[in-house]
């Protein structure tokens, strides 16, 4: 079965504190990409960062960094320096190389940040 | 256009009723899809396009639903009979290729509420 799991439904962060929102995934494929999409409260979906599974490297974005664990299939998403505007529904995703291409998607973090 | 561009942002419907929703894709991108979100914050896939032909459609009730990609027209996402289940909001995105490298970019959604 193709799921994504994220099983924090909500987080909070003081602001300019770092917090990492965790993201699980399986599939039988190896070939895929992993993207982290952001949900503002205005409901337009935000593209914050993407990996492509066969890189070992970690992907970063400024502030936005993940950590790519394959052999666990794990990408969890590391926010430093957490501003007011980073709180936001985060929704973690993947989609197969040699497939539909339709995304597969988690169910969501809802990310607080304290002022 | 430079975005996604859905119409309407809200539309009301009693429930039998027939709902219609349109999606411009970015111009250029060949490849459209169609996603539900419903209350809980899931992503649900329905269908894609490669360019007016439709590429995926598993994700799509056999009944009530229906979708085009015209040339020179809106992409459209139709639904006859509606039922207060079908109450969500809606997503358009369109990607440059097939490549699960290519990022989809999202429209800003059509809330649908079925009374």
């Amino acid at each position: 079965a193709q799921t994504v799991t994220q099983s924090q439904p909500e987080m909070s962060v003081q602001e300019a504190e770092t917090v990492t929102l965790s993201c699980t995934y399986d599939t039988s494929e190896s070939d895929y990409y992993l993207f982290w999409y952001k949900q503002p409260p205005s409901r337009q979906m935000i593209l914050v960062i993407r990996q492509e599974a066969y890189k070992q490297q970690n992907a970063t974005e400024n502030r936005f960094s993940v950590n790519f664990q394959k052999a666990a299939k794990s990408f969890s998403l590391k926010i430093s320096d957490s501003q007011l505007g980073d709180a936001a529904m985060y929704f973690c995703a993947y989609r197969l190389v040699y497939s539909n291409y339709q995304l597969i998607w988690g169910a969501g973090t809802k990310l607080i940040i304290k002022p | 256009g430079e975005e996604v561009a859905q119409t309407p942002k809200h539309l009301v419907r009693g429930e039998g009723q027939k709902a219609k929703l349109y999606c411009a894709p970015i111009k250029g991108h060949s490849y459209v899809f169609w996603y539900q979100q419903v209350l809980k914050n899931e992503f649900k896939f329905l269908i894609s396009f490669q360019n007016e032909n439709v590429f995926d459609e598993t994700g799509m009730p056999k009944e009530r639903f229906s979708a085009k990609c015209l040339p020179n027209s809106p992409c459209s996402l139709e639904i006859q009979a509606t039922k207060l289940e079908d109450s969500a909001v809606y997503f358009c995105a369109s990607s440059q290729s097939g490549q699960a490298n290519q990022p989809q970019h999202f429209g800003d959604g059509t809330r649908l509420s079925i009374l």
